[in-house]
């Protein structure tokens, strides 16, 4: 079955400095990876995804995240770290086995709350 | 991205009553997504709606508990029924636009069930 992990639950960095927020997965076939950001009291935002290609990929508000297929991992990135993005972090993979095309469920990891202090 | 409204927002419901949460996408999706989260918690699917069939659920969660509509491609429903305290938690709903959108979900439903 396909899983996500996300071993911390909660991230601590000063602003201004980079920010790490981790994820490994585990699936069969390719992955379909997404990081989604919730800030209190609102709804999920999408923030990247990979598909295919580059291992880099760019998102939102400057984040941006690499795919490491021999360490099945896809940890979200941002060089310099603002007080605003403190929020919860949420990886997920796309269940490839749930119906056919691009119709397959999302599986959320725990989620990580990211602290970025003045 | 297509653009999702959910309602209520947030309610407080006496135990043993039920309430419906209404989706209303701006596009067209084959399917709709309900997911759970409880406080503290990450979010769990609970069912996916295909238009003009019954829903799908995932373990743990059934169709008298969670009935789900879905009577065309821009609408869907949730109702939570007999409400208990541990029904807490936020509902959102989601579509998917396809691998190069993405997924959106609606800003939540925030339920409270005293």
């Amino acid at each position: 079955a396909q899983s996500v992990a996300q071993p911390e639950d909660q991230v601590n960095v000063a602003e201004g400095n980079p920010l790490t927020v981790k994820c490994t997965y585990s699936v069969s076939g390719n992955p379909y990876l997404f990081w989604y950001v919730q800030y209190p009291n609102r709804g999920l935002q999408f923030l990247l995804k990979y598909i295919t290609g580059d291992n880099l990929v760019k998102g939102s508000y400057g984040f941006e995240a690499e795919f490491n297929k021999s360490q099945t991992s896809f940890h979200l990135k941002k060089p310099s770290a603002l007080v605003s993005d403190s929020a919860l972090y949420f990886c997920a993979v796309r269940d490839t086995l749930h119906g056919s095309g691009n119709t397959g469920k999302l599986i959320f990891g725990q989620g990580t709350t990211l602290q970025v202090k003045p | 991205s297509a653009v999702i409204s959910q309602k209520p927002s947030r309610d407080i419901c006496q135990r043993g009553t039920s309430l419906t949460i209404q989706c209303q996408v701006d596009s067209q999706v084959t399917m709709m997504f309900w997911y759970r989260q409880q406080p503290g918690q990450s979010l769990t699917l609970i069912a996916t709606a295909n238009q003009g069939s019954e829903a799908t659920y995932e373990s743990g969660f059934v169709i008298d508990k969670f009935p789900i509509s879905r009577p065309n491609l821009t609408f869907s429903t949730l109702t939570v029924s007999n409400m208990s305290p541990e029904d807490s938690s936020i509902y959102l709903c989601s579509v998917d636009r396809g691998p190069n959108y993405g997924y959106t979900f609606g800003s939540g439903t925030r339920l409270t069930v005293v």
